[in-house]
């Protein structure tokens, strides 16, 4: 049972458009989701996180959405750029957790 | 200066084989992770440990050992490898007291024959 799910394995967009990436959570105990982003051979990166008590947080380009009543969030990459083209992963935790739940990655592609 | 290293960054080995994938750390963290990514799985938890000495089974911890030997340093053992382990392995670090985000390296592409 995957306790954080990424609806979508890949996404293409052209560039300039706003690119978005949905992820879903089971667990409602969960309190923190942060974005990590993976380039090709090298490991993921954190991007951007949200807290629970808040409904969206941005930076730049990177804004994340947060519906804590339907267990959903989404990253809105805006203006996106063929050096956006990466893998993305949502995850999940909760306070005093060590451990971050990963959901599977969607592969975006960002035409030029 | 990167500061979680893995080596070797390629492997093919045997069924049957012996591998030792090894993972450093220059962040004092306590907690260290071992990954596997495959694709349509994500990131899945092999091992992790809190500090030198110390060993936590994770969720995909069939056919893996794990040791940590020093704060620095965390190993993952394939004893008898089997085509099902080809993947990509992932170390990471982290302090959760301070932050819940984990530094990862940059990988080990492992391929069993």
């Amino acid at each position: 049972q995957q306790q954080v799910r990424q609806s979508s394995q890949s996404l293409t967009v052209w560039e300039g458009e706003t690119a978005i990436l949905n992820c879903s959570y089971e667990n409602s105990a969960f309190d923190y989701f942060p974005w990590y982003q993976q380039f090709p051979g090298e490991g993921p990166a954190l991007l951007i996180a949200i807290r629970s008590v808040s409904d969206k947080k941005e930076d730049g380009r990177f804004t994340i959405f947060f519906n804590k009543r339907e267990k959903n969030l989404s990253l809105h990459i805006k203006d996106s750029q063929p050096g956006d083209s990466a893998t993305y992963f949502c995850a999940a935790t909760s306070s005093g957790s060590w451990q971050l739940i990963f959901g599977s990655g969607t592969q975006l592609t960002v035409m030029p | 200066e990167a500061a979680v290293t893995q080596s070797p960054r390629n492997k093919v080995t045997v069924t049957g084989g012996n591998v030792t994938l090894s993972c450093r750390q220059t962040n004092s963290h306590n907690y260290m992770y071992w990954y596997r990514q495959d694709t349509g799985h994500g990131l899945r938890l092999i091992h992790y440990s809190y500090g030198a000495g110390n060993l936590q089974i994770g969720d995909v911890p069939d056919g893996y050992k794990a040791t940590r030997t020093t704060q620095e340093d965390f190993f993952l053992l394939l004893e008898l490898a089997s085509p099902s382990q080809t993947s990509l392995y992932f170390c990471a670090s982290s302090d959760p007291d301070i932050s819940y985000e984990q530094y990862f390296g940059p990988g080990t592409r492992l391929t069993v024959l």
